[in-house]
């Protein structure tokens, strides 16, 4: 249990365009989806973290106009970088918690999706 | 702020060997602390947990000790394989945001 996907797994786009990365929760409801973006060999940060149905809450230094995340329903959240740049390529990862009263505090991370922007 | 520190890398070990990698953390109130695993081209994978000070984790022979006293969740493992070859992260939750990571450590273990 507790699969979190993401897809697609590995894009490369031109420089300008806009590119969606979809994260799952197949077989639980996702109170919250958090978005992570993964430098190489540093640690994983923290862009922004999503609930079904607001806005989404970013973290500083993100540019929510640029990274436009949407958390439709409890199992799908979007993130969509637009008018990506090469400096946007990075390895971004979505995990989910489950609801409330289920180790809220264990989260499940997907794959990860690797955007390179030529 | 929360923050969570790890032993820098890689760390390079022969097969069979003893495995410890340092994790300390800074946080208010009393967190949960996680070790994830992240395989060669593959996601995080929650490793072992802990909830509260001296709480043992453990799985697939790695474990940690949530130790209050000195702020510390290190892991271990008695006798390392290559299939662990991985980076390791530490992490801690506190329930106010998302949780806080530390840099990782690269893992390579040689035959």
């Amino acid at each position: 249990g507790a699969v979190v996907s993401q897809h697609p797994s590995r894009v490369i786009c031109k420089s300008g365009t806009s590119v969606k990365i979809e994260c799952r929760s197949l077989d639980f409801q996702a109170t919250t989806m958090f978005w992570y973006r993964q430098f190489p060999k540093k640690s994983l940060m923290l862009m922004a973290t999503s609930n079904e149905g607001s806005k989404a809450t970013y973290e500083q230094g993100v540019e929510k106009d640029k990274f436009l995340i949407n958390h439709a329903s409890l199992t799908l959240s979007t993130l969509t970088v637009t008018s990506a740049h090469p400096e946007d390529s990075s390895f971004y990862i979505c995990s989910a918690t489950l609801l409330a009263g289920v180790s809220t505090d264990t989260q499940y991370f997907g794959p990860g999706t690797r955007l390179t922007v030529l | 702020g929360d923050s969570v520190t790890q032993m820098e890398g890689p760390v390079t070990l022969s097969e069979e060997a003893f495995l410890t990698i340092n994790c300390t953390y800074t946080a208010t109130g009393y967190p949960s602390l996680f070790w994830y695993v992240q395989y060669p081209g593959e996601g995080l994978q929650l490793l072992l947990k802990a909830t509260k000070a001296d709480d043992k984790g453990s799985n697939k022979g790695f474990e940690a000790t949530y130790r209050k006293e000195t702020t510390s969740f290190h892991l271990e493992k008695g006798s390392v394989q290559v299939s662990d070859s991985a980076v390791y992260f530490c992490a801690l939750y506190t329930g106010r945001r998302a949780l806080t990571f530390g840099s990782g450590t690269r893992l390579q273990v040689q035959p």
